[in-house]
């Protein structure tokens, strides 16, 4: 079946430390593979994609994201957390080129002064 | 731009009320989405539309009628709501339905039904 997997429900990390969600996915095909944010009250952003190619892909506000086909993971990541980046991330993929996106069940990141 | 906008942004109604929900891009994107969101839980989809015509709906109770006027707007009509139907709504869209296209949701329609 095709799923997306974030195995920690919360991720607490000191402001200038580095961060990283995790994020798995099942193998199906090759998905394209997003990271998207949602501040309370808000709805979802965009962050970054993986389509194919270079394993690190950059995206908006210094996030990164790791591509491992071995270990079918495509983890969040960045170099230096702030207080404002903390939220709700969703990883989420679509198989076979279908407009359906499937949803982790999310992780909230909380970064602490 | 990539602004994908909402209204109203919060609707209380009575289970015995009709009402709308609205959505409006103008970033000429052909599949545009509603979603239905619980707090702290990924969206649901509920119903794609591309092209303008009705692709995806996710076996929604029939309460919710979505309604694609042109490529620009899209609204889902409620009528008889049950109050676990509270929840915010989300619409997104994106270039096209099938591709690696990433979706741009609007802020939601936080709606409680009583």
């Amino acid at each position: 079946a095709q799923s997306v997997a974030q195995p920690e429900d919360q991720v607490n990390v000191a402001e200038g430390n580095p961060l990283t969600v995790k994020c798995t996915y099942s193998v199906s095909g090759n998905p394209y593979l997003f990271w998207y944010v949602q501040y309370p009250n808000r709805g979802l952003q965009f962050l970054l994609k993986y389509i194919t190619g270079d394993n690190l892909v950059k995206g908006s506000y210094g996030f990164e994201a790791e591509f491992n086909k071995s270990q079918t993971s495509f983890h969040l990541k960045k170099p230096s957390a702030l207080v404002s980046d903390s939220a709700l991330y969703f990883c989420a993929a679509i198989y076979n080129q279908g407009g359906k996106l499937i949803f982790g069940q999310g992780t909230e990141l909380s970064v602490k002064p | 731009d990539t602004e994908v906008t909402q209204t109203p942004k919060h609707l209380v109604m009575g289970m015995t009320n009709k009402k709308s929900l609205k959505c409006e891009q103008h970033m000429g994107h052909r599949a545009m989405y509603w979603y239905k969101q619980k707090a702290k839980k990924p969206p649901e989809l509920m119903f794609v539309y591309s092209y303008e015509k009705l692709s995806i709906n996710e076996s929604v109770p029939s309460r919710f009628s979505p309604e694609c006027p042109n490529s620009s707007l899209l609204n889902l009509h409620l009528h008889a709501l049950q109050p676990e139907d509270s929840a915010l709504y989300l619409c997104a869209s994106s270039q096209e339905e099938r591709g690696p296209y990433e979706q741009y949701f609007g802020p939601g329609t936080r709606l409680t039904v009583t």
